[in-house]
């Protein structure tokens, strides 16, 4: 069974500052996707960053960046030049790249609080 | 259509009640998920459908939950007899099939009392 691993419950960044959020993950497969997800307070959740594990280049979405490493079952989520609008609960998931059943399996999150 | 729509956004009921949610998905999204996410914990898969047919059942989803989808578009997910250990948000979320790259769009989700 496929399982995801956030060993930060917490985490605070200054306003401007940049953050990392850790993740790992254990596997067999050797083809996948891993996202992170962010989640506001009473708000839906959506999604922040995608990684195909058959790409080599990290991902990179404006302020938000990925440090995929396959080999250690890493998957970091860096954010450069924080805003009080990324504090949030974040999660990172992962998912099987199949035809069907393209459920995601949960890290247990990480709450980012921002200052100003 | 804005989004997942879930209903209610909160429910509290007394243990051993009979509760349904609805989730209605995007459109044209073919697939409809529900998760359970408990306080400080990430979403735990409990079902999925593709159209009207449920595909895959977590273990999780005991014998008192049941969840349709009827038409192929709205889901109920439905818990009888409450107990204290069903307290929990309950998500729901969609997704196209036959797309590789289909991102899982979410609901702002149900949260659910049990008293």
């Amino acid at each position: 069974a496929q399982t995801v691993t956030q060993s930060q419950p917490e985490m605070s960044v200054q306003e401007a500052e940049t953050v990392t959020l850790s993740c790992t993950y254990d596997t067999s497969e050797s083809d996948y996707y891993l996202f992170w997800y962010k989640q506001p307070p009473s708000r839906q959740m959506i999604l922040v960053i995608r990684q195909e594990a058959y790409k080599q280049q990290n991902a990179t979405e404006n302020r938000f960046s990925v440090n995929f490493q396959k080999a250690a079952k890493s998957f970091s989520l860096k954010i450069s030049d924080s805003q009080l609008g990324d504090a949030a609960m974040y999660f990172c998931a992962y998912r099987r790249r199949r035809e069907y059943g393209n459920k995601l399996v949960f890290g247990a999150g990480t709450i980012l609080r921002v200052k100003s | 259509d804005t989004g997942v729509s879930q209903d209610p956004r909160h429910k509290i009921t007394k243990r051993g009640q009979n509760v349904t949610f609805r989730c209605d998905p995007i459109s044209e999204h073919n697939r409809l998920y529900w998760y359970r996410q408990t306080l400080g914990q990430g979403p735990e898969f409990l079902t999925y459908f593709q159209n009207e047919a449920q595909l895959e059942k977590s273990r999780l989803l005991s014998d008192r939950f049941s969840a349709e989808r009827p038409k192929g578009s709205f889901s109920t997910l439905e818990i009888q007899r409450t107990e204290q250990g069903d307290s929990a948000m309950y998500l729901c979320a969609s997704s196209l099939a036959g797309a590789e790259n289909t991102e899982a769009f979410f609901g702002q989700g149900t949260r659910l009392t049990v008293v």
